[in-house]
């Protein structure tokens, strides 16, 4: 059984940092990219950032709200993709997903609640 | 970027009955070489991760009952259910897998009437 469980959400203060982890069982996790996806409080599905798998070369891309703030990686050996959230903002309050796929995401996590405020 | 819109914002019809959600996208989203739509819909219910319905804009996922079916090309698609179930009550997005960001769209809140 696929299963992706994310973790490490929590309320933190603007300009801190936080990490997200997302840890996966049921599947080669080398084989696939992982994505992170948000809906903030009342709001719609925000697509994150993607890491691709290192057979394609670990390639990373970010959505301009949080480029240059976030950061993922991933240890293959353990199944965890991760996501440094650096400098956070109110705006970054939501609740986080990691979705498994190159493309489309086809198994997701139950998400992880990120909370900014002073 | 590119950006996606969806009509309606909200939806309510009686169970049985079709319903229509529509998708649009800012630009082309159909790669030439292989002639596929870059094009997803997903269901979101409250409390719950999103699930995959739809993926090549018209190929269900898995497990994913037949009542429920994409179509269209290049900017325009639509996810049809066929005949309302009370378990389809949810938000429906579309999402451009064709180029980052993978933008979504703002979704269509579909309730029963």
């Amino acid at each position: 059984e696929v299963i992706l469980v994310e973790s490490g959400g929590d309320l933190v203060q603007p300009g801190r940092s936080l990490r997200l982890s997302c840890k996966t069982s049921g599947f080669f996790f080398g084989d696939y990219a992982i994505n992170w996806v948000r809906q903030a409080p009342g709001k719609g599905l925000e697509w994150v950032s993607f890491l691709n798998t290192a057979a394609y070369g670990g390639t990373e891309e970010y959505a301009a709200s949080v480029k240059g703030r976030f950061t993922m990686s991933r240890d293959d050996s353990e199944g965890i993709a991760y996501l440094e959230m650096n400098s956070v903002k109110t705006e970054d309050t939501a609740v986080y997903y990691c979705g498994r796929g190159l493309r489309w995401f086809d198994y997701w996590g139950q998400g992880t609640l990120v909370t900014v405020s002073s | 970027d590119i950006v996606m819109t969806q009509s309606p914002d909200s939806l309510a019809l009686s169970l049985g009955e079709r319903a229509t959600i529509n998708c649009k996208s800012s630009q082309s989203v159909l790669f030439s070489a292989n002639k596929k739509d870059f094009l997803a819909w997903y269901q979101h219910k409250a409390g719950q991760p999103p699930r995959l319905l739809i993926y090549w804009a018209s190929t269900r996922g898995s497990g994913v009952p037949d009542r429920f079916a994409g179509s269209g090309s290049e900017t325009n698609f639509t996810l049809t259910i066929s005949s309302l179930q009370p378990e389809d009550v949810a938000v429906y997005y579309c999402q451009q897998y064709y180029v980052p960001p993978y933008t979504f769209g703002p979704g269509t809140k579909l309730e029963i009437k």
